[in-house]
């Protein structure tokens, strides 16, 4: 198995952009397709982003994922931020056997 | 609508057993992988056990193995989850959740609150 690493939490101010990065401890980044979910606080997560780079129908295009390779590391950038972005935020990956998460990154909108 | 209702949830005594169940509706539940994953209070999520779009395939985390088991039923389109010799540390929220293609989780039920406590 692997792991991937968040930061534990960022802040940012509203209308500004922000990244989120998901580090793959062993493996390639790109040998399996990266998901990123948003949790609320008291909410079931709900998905943003799917295989790396796609958005789920009513995700807005503020939302945007991306991989690379050098860093075997995967992305998930927010822009133009509103206070009701502000929840945690999950990476995840899997191999033949199993799913894994990030540790998520609690993001503050301030 | 496309949606997962999990139910079952309750307060247990520690070695205790639980079942958990999963309604799916609004997709073809044979065509996809299904999950469970849970969360502890104040901690993030984790994945608990994966049963295959035929049922042939089935995972679970280590610290659950042997204690337990993971099902589905076609006929009714839902998942369970079968927990025995249930401890403190397995008090969290479980989500039931679906995967788009295998491995990649899409679809999230509401969770249900499974405590273990004396």
């Amino acid at each position: 198995n692997f792991l991937l690493t968040q930061p534990h939490s960022v802040s940012e101010s509203p209308g500004k952009t922000v990244t989120i990065s998901c580090t793959r401890s062993s493996g390639s980044i790109g040998s399996n397709y990266v998901q990123w979910f948003q949790q609320r606080p008291h909410s079931a997560p709900t998905t943003v982003i799917y295989e790396d780079n796609q958005r789920p129908s009513g995700v807005p295009d503020r939302f945007s994922g991306s991989i690379d390779r050098s860093s075997n590391s995967a992305s998930l950038t927010i822009s133009g931020l509103k206070t009701e972005d502000e929840a945690d935020y999950y990476c995840q990956s899997y191999d033949d056997s199993s799913r894994v998460f990030g540790g998520g990154t609690k993001l503050t909108v301030l | 609508e496309v949606q997962l209702v999990e139910s079952g949830g309750g307060l247990v005594k520690p070695g205790g057993s639980l079942r958990l169940s999963c309604a799916a509706s609004g997709f073809t539940f044979s065509s996809h992988a299904m999950n469970w994953v849970r969360q502890a209070p104040g901690k993030g999520l984790e994945w608990v056990s994966s049963i295959s779009s035929s049922g042939t395939y089935i995972y679970y985390t280590d610290s659950v193995k042997g204690r337990f088991t993971i099902s589905r039923d076609y006929a009714k389109k839902s998942l369970y989850l079968q927990m025995n010799s249930l401890r403190a540390e397995d008090t969290a929220v479980y989500y039931c959740a679906r995967d788009l293609n295998t491995g990649m989780i899409y679809l999230w039920g509401q969770g249900t609150l499974v405590t273990v406590s004396s």
